[in-house]
């Protein structure tokens, strides 16, 4: 088993610069996350999606912050445009009918993004 | 927010030492759950115990549940140099887990 395939693992942009992360989850999960992890705040939750359904974006920044999951076997999420304080590791994870039921997150290795 | 809150925030221990690090909740759960993240990697789940259990035992890894005092704990024996990690709890709430800031583990050889 593959588990979370994320891309890129590095990124160094600019300011201004769209940026946008993927993510494959792992194949028969239905549930899909993407978190966002600085030294300040800690893991944050960005987006749920379930059934590629988005279901909770609160955690959505600002309208500089998007995401899609087209279908089961794919994601992203996109800045435009990247300010400096975007910099921080975005992790996808995926998971068989959300963390309160069975409970187990699969996390990929996550995508480091830098914008100078 | 139901997010956990560990203690200590760092730990450094001699190889072969036990580690224990404590996390805090906030609201009632069903599960808690622990994961461990090594640097510049993802996190991996390392048990989930129940709000109807009391400890559970995985490997060198003991979780103990207080459900009264909302708190667990993670205890790691006989550590290794590879126990070197951040060690998080998260709590679900619905679907979703929130993390805590986690203990970060150094086993010196």
């Amino acid at each position: 088993d593959a588990g979370v395939i994320q891309s890129p693992r590095h990124e160094v942009t600019e300011m201004g610069q769209e940026v946008t992360l993927r993510c494959k989850p792992i194949s028969g999960h239905n549930s899909l996350f993407w978190y966002r992890q600085t030294m300040m705040r800690g893991l944050e939750l960005l987006i749920y999606f379930n059934n590629n359904v988005p279901i909770d974006d609160s955690g959505m920044p600002e309208d500089r912050f998007s995401a899609k999951m087209p279908n089961a076997s794919f994601s992203t999420l996109k800045i435009q445009p990247s300010e400096p304080r975007d910099s921080a590791v975005y992790f996808c994870a995926s998971s068989f009918g959300g963390a309160g039921l069975n409970g187990e997150l699969f996390f990929g290795e996550g995508s480091r993004l830098t914008v100078l | 927010s139901q997010q956990g809150e560990e203690d200590p925030q760092a730990l450094s221990i001699q190889e072969g030492e036990n580690a224990t690090m404590n996390c805090s909740y906030k609201t009632s759960i069903n599960n808690l759950q622990w994961y461990r993240q090594n640097s510049g990697r993802g996190l991996v789940h390392l048990i989930l115990i129940r709000s109807n259990e009391r400890e559970k035992h995985s490997g060198r890894l003991r979780v103990t549940l207080d459900t009264s005092k909302k708190s667990s704990s993670l205890l790691i024996t006989a550590s290794r140099a590879a126990d070197t990690a951040s060690y998080f709890c998260a709590t679900p709430n619905d679907y979703k887990l929130s993390f805590g800031a986690g203990t970060t583990v150094t086993v010196r050889a």
